[in-house]
């Protein structure tokens, strides 16, 4: 079954824990993105990648990194999380970028405390 | 003023009716996408129009290029279409980047 999927999908942490937010596909797709989801903000881009080793800042990418080693892994490691990175994360893939369908995983409710 | 905006905000409608939800943006796009999120929080690609028109079932997408406008059309809604409808526009063919509205929460009544 083609799929994105998103580990763990709930995770409470304290501050300054370093922690990954793990992202596969099984589409072979070129593009993959993270995303983060804030009541009255809607979905914000934090980065995506265009292809193994090469990634691009989104709108909100301070406080995230990302490595793309694999065309089908794409982590999302947070070095030092802070409260106001509680959020709701999705990680997309699509073939080609954004002219093309995206596939969103299931998500990843994050609690920093 | 946001780049994509959605209106209306939320939306409440009795079985069977007619719905319309609009998204306006500000950009030059390449594409523009309309995604459905149901209450669990998982996100599904609707449809992903560049000009015209697509259908998918119940479900109408159309765009105007020249105007900067779309609209999501539900015929015959029924409460399993209870869900926050987005749309988001893509910037480039080649880029994966993506602006987002702030979604419309459509509620559908029996």
């Amino acid at each position: 079954e083609a799929q994105v999927t998103q580990n763990p999908r709930y995770l409470i942490t304290v501050t300054g824990k370093k922690l990954t937010v793990t992202c596969s596909q099984n589409m072979n797709h070129e593009y993959m993105s993270w995303y983060r989801q804030d009541p009255g903000l809607g979905l914000r881009q934090i980065y995506y990648s265009m292809n193994v080793e090469v990634t691009d800042k989104g709108d909100v990418p301070e406080g995230y990194k990302v490595s793309r080693k694999e065309k089908r892994n794409f982590p999302l490691i947070l070095e030092s999380p802070s409260p106001n990175q509680t959020s709701l994360y999705f990680c997309a893939s699509s073939l080609l970028g954004g002219g093309e369908t995206q596939y969103f995983g299931p998500g990843t409710r994050l609690l920093v405390l | 003023k946001n780049e994509v905006e959605q209106s209306p905000q939320n939306l409440t409608a009795q079985e069977g009716e007619f719905i319309t939800i609009n998204c306006s943006y500000s950009v030059g796009i390449s594409a523009l996408h309309w995604l459905q999120q149901h209450p669990g929080g998982g996100i599904v690609s609707l449809f992903m129009l560049s000009s015209g028109k697509k259908k998918h079932g119940r479900l109408i997408a159309t765009i105007n290029i020249q105007e900067k406008h779309s609209s999501l059309h539900i015929t015959a809604s029924h409460p399993r279409d209870s869900a926050v409808y987005i749309c988001a526009a893509s910037l480039s063919y080649n880029t994966d980047k993506l602006i987002f509205g702030t979604g419309t929460r459509l509620q559908v009544f029996p």
